[in-house]
């Protein structure tokens, strides 16, 4: 099984429908990001948790909402989805305690192609 | 606000070519910087760099930091068609991590 397991993997909705991006680990990981991927752009930090009670915004994190409901999962939601958030959505963890480096390597899940039509 | 600047974004070489991809950053608390290739799919870890002039090596891909002018080189030497990717940079500063655009390579037979 994966270290990090995204679900759906693909998903295609209409503009104003909620939509919800899970995301599951299994690596013990304190901290989960959640990053959009459109083509030519990058990677761009939508929201973060270092922990189960903490939940800070990225670079573009208006229009989405997110849940921290357990160490290990961390969900996405559009509230009301519109065509420009159609984009490739990775879910990442990563735990600088871990490995002796202090290191912020982060770990990603398959990504969920999210279409909005 | 972290920058991330890649260049070329985009290269088409020969198989056998050697590559070179520039990073260049302005980041404030500094911690690495991170390679990442992506191929359709999750990215996958290459490179962590946090000191300058000592370079990473994995098998044909290299990779070296200057931390006083504040950019990083991933080099891939005898280029194989499996090398086709996208090559991400990530700079750590404040906790988290700052990516770049992405130097799209395209091997060609």
């Amino acid at each position: 099984d994966a270290d990090v397991t995204q679900t759906p993997r693909n998903r295609i909705t209409k503009t104003g429908k909620r939509i919800m991006l899970e995301c599951s680990q299994t690596k013990g990981h304190d901290r989960m990001y959640w990053y959009r991927q459109d083509p030519g752009l990058g990677l761009q930090l939508i929201y973060y948790s270092f922990d189960v009670k903490d939940i800070n915004k990225g670079e573009i994190s208006d229009g989405y909402s997110v849940s921290r409901q357990a160490q290990a999962k961390f969900s996405l939601s559009l509230e009301s989805a519109i065509p420009n958030q159609t984009a490739l959505y990775f879910c990442a963890t990563s735990d600088p305690k871990q490995g002796g480096t202090g290191a912020n390597v982060l770990t990603f899940g398959a990504g969920s192609r999210l279409t909005v039509l | 606000e972290d920058k991330v600047v890649q260049s070329p974004l985009s290269l088409v070489v020969h198989e056998g070519d050697t590559v070179t991809l520039n990073c260049s950053y302005e980041v404030t608390n500094f911690r690495s910087l991170l390679w990442y290739k992506q191929e359709k799919k999750a990215p996958t870890f290459l490179f962590m760099l946090t000191s300058s002039g000592i370079e990473k090596k994995s098998g044909r891909l290299s990779s070296i930091l200057d931390k006083k002018e504040l950019f990083s080189i991933l080099n891939i030497t005898a280029t194989q068609t499996g090398d086709s990717a996208v090559y991400l940079c990530a700079v750590d500063g404040n906790n988290r991590l700052a990516f770049g655009k992405g130097n799209q390579v395209v091997v060609i037979p």
